[in-house]
């Protein structure tokens, strides 16, 4: 099975800043099948970004990933109040499996 | 519009038998691979199946043998038979539609194992 650890557990920063969330995996994904969720509290996951660079539909360009092998990256470029939220990773590419999460909190 | 509403969730003793539903509108169950997802009280995600449009399937290794995926593609509906229950199996359970990652999702209902 393919753990994927997630960094950091939480990301405190203010509206309007640049959030980096990072998600390793044990192993290579295979053809960077690699997709990043939103969760907000009492709501179902949301999905984000697939095939480790593709954005979802509706989803807005400051969300972006990026990354291949065991290293993953997703980036907000511009925290919107609407953004912070629990954020997972999960690979796709033998069985599933998901990360365990980052929180951005609001400093 | 897509929609997935989950029922069926509950509190129920260790080693009972329990069934979820999902039913979808806005496209068709027949046509569409479609997952259980469940998440903890305050946990991550985990995947727990997968049911392909011509009928295959799929478990983790932690439900394996227990729970049954199963489709009712003239009422564009999903189920999980999930019996032998454990306290580890506490969760809300998602349904979600995708192969490999899950681009809808219904709001979940809560299962909980505990005597």
């Amino acid at each position: 099975e393919i753990v994927l650890t997630q960094s950091p557990g939480t990301l405190s920063l203010s509206p309007g800043e640049r959030a980096t969330l990072s998600c390793r995996a044990s192993q290579s994904v295979m053809s960077g099948f690699l997709a990043w969720y939103q969760q907000k509290p009492g709501q179902a996951p949301r999905l984000l970004i697939y095939g480790a660079s593709s954005r979802a539909t509706g989803i807005p360009d400051r969300f972006s990933g990026s990354g291949s092998g065991t290293d993953f990256t997703l980036t907000i470029s511009r925290l919107e109040p609407e953004d912070f939220a629990v954020y997972y990773c999960q690979q796709y590419g033998s069985s599933s499996t998901f990360g365990q999460g980052t929180k951005v909190e609001i400093k | 519009e897509v929609q997935l509403v989950e029922s069926g969730g509950g509190l129920i003793q260790p080693g009972g038998s329990l069934r979820l539903s999902c039913a979808v509108s806005g496209f068709t169950v027949s046509k569409n691979y479609m997952n259980w997802v469940r998440q903890a009280p305050g946990k991550g995600l985990e995947w727990v199946s997968l049911t392909y449009s011509d009928g295959i399937t799929y478990y983790a290794d932690s439900v394996k043998g227990r729970f049954t995926i199963s489709r009712d593609n003239s009422n564009d509906a999903v189920y999980l038979q999930m019996s032998s229950l454990r306290g580890e199996d506490t969760a809300v359970y998602y349904c979600a539609t995708g192969r490999r990652y899950f681009d809808y999702w219904g709001q979940g209902t809560l299962v909980t194992v505990s005597a």
